[in-house]
């Protein structure tokens, strides 16, 4: 697509249930990258996913959090027993090769709100 | 690993003025140095971006500079509009680095 994809916009949930948000990179990209974004607040680094090569999960927060890149293509973040302190906005982002050398598009978010 | 610092937090300016804003970073194998703004609603956007090779980059009414010395990178905005409002993330890497490091944002209001 002409750009990356994030499905729901949207997502309420109730404390404990478990959630999966998606992720659509722009074709080619072979980097994948999630972060969230707490209101009003900066970019937390969760996963990185590049290839074929083990991703890099040092941001995930909590083992409750995981995610999946099926194919190389789309990626699936899945967090379990949701809880309050994950309300946030889930940004996906992709990028040719290594984003740290070219920069990233990111989706326009998944907001997660738990009650 | 890296880490960037962003400045100011906040910045106000009447329409027309200039903005500025600075941010720093610590690993000098950094070399790559992109500029974000987020919309209300929406996901960062790249505006301009900088390598290290270069020290000064424009485009159109914003222009990067960069002094790999001391460290250093800013944003300039000149003749700013009220569609400017925004929050601005500098961020840096390249070289081996895997992912960017962000700054903690600056949110930008014009107002007329």
């Amino acid at each position: 697509g002409a750009g990356v994809s994030q499905s729901p916009s949207n997502k309420v949930t109730e404390k404990g249930k478990d959630v999966e948000l998606r992720c659509d990179p722009i074709s080619g990209h072979t980097a994948l990258y999630w972060y969230r974004q707490s209101l009003g607040q900066g970019l937390e680094f969760l996963i990185y996913f590049q290839g074929n090569s083990a991703p890099d999960k040092s941001g995930l927060p909590s083992d409750r959090f995981s995610a999946e890149r099926t194919g190389g293509s789309v990626s699936t973040l899945t967090i379990q027993r949701t809880q309050q302190e994950d309300s946030a906005v889930y940004l996906c982002a992709s990028s040719l090769a290594q984003g740290a050398n070219y920069g990233y598009t990111f989706g326009s978010g998944t907001r997660l709100t738990v009650v | 690993g890296e880490n960037v610092e962003q400045h100011p937090s906040t910045l106000s300016v009447q329409e027309g003025d200039s903005a500025v804003i600075k941010c720093t970073y610590s690993d000098s194998a950094s070399n790559y140095f992109p500029w974000y703004k987020q919309e209300l609603g929406k996901g960062p956007q790249l505006i301009i971006d900088i390598r290290s090779n270069v020290g000064e980059k424009k485009d159109q009414r914003i222009a990067v500079t960069l002094n790999k010395t001391a460290k250093h990178f800013s944003l300039h905005i000149t003749e700013t509009q009220p569609e400017d409002s925004a929050v601005y993330f500098c961020a840096a890497g390249g070289g081996t680095a895997s992912k960017l490091t962000f700054g903690t944002g600056t949110r930008l209001q014009v107002t007329l």
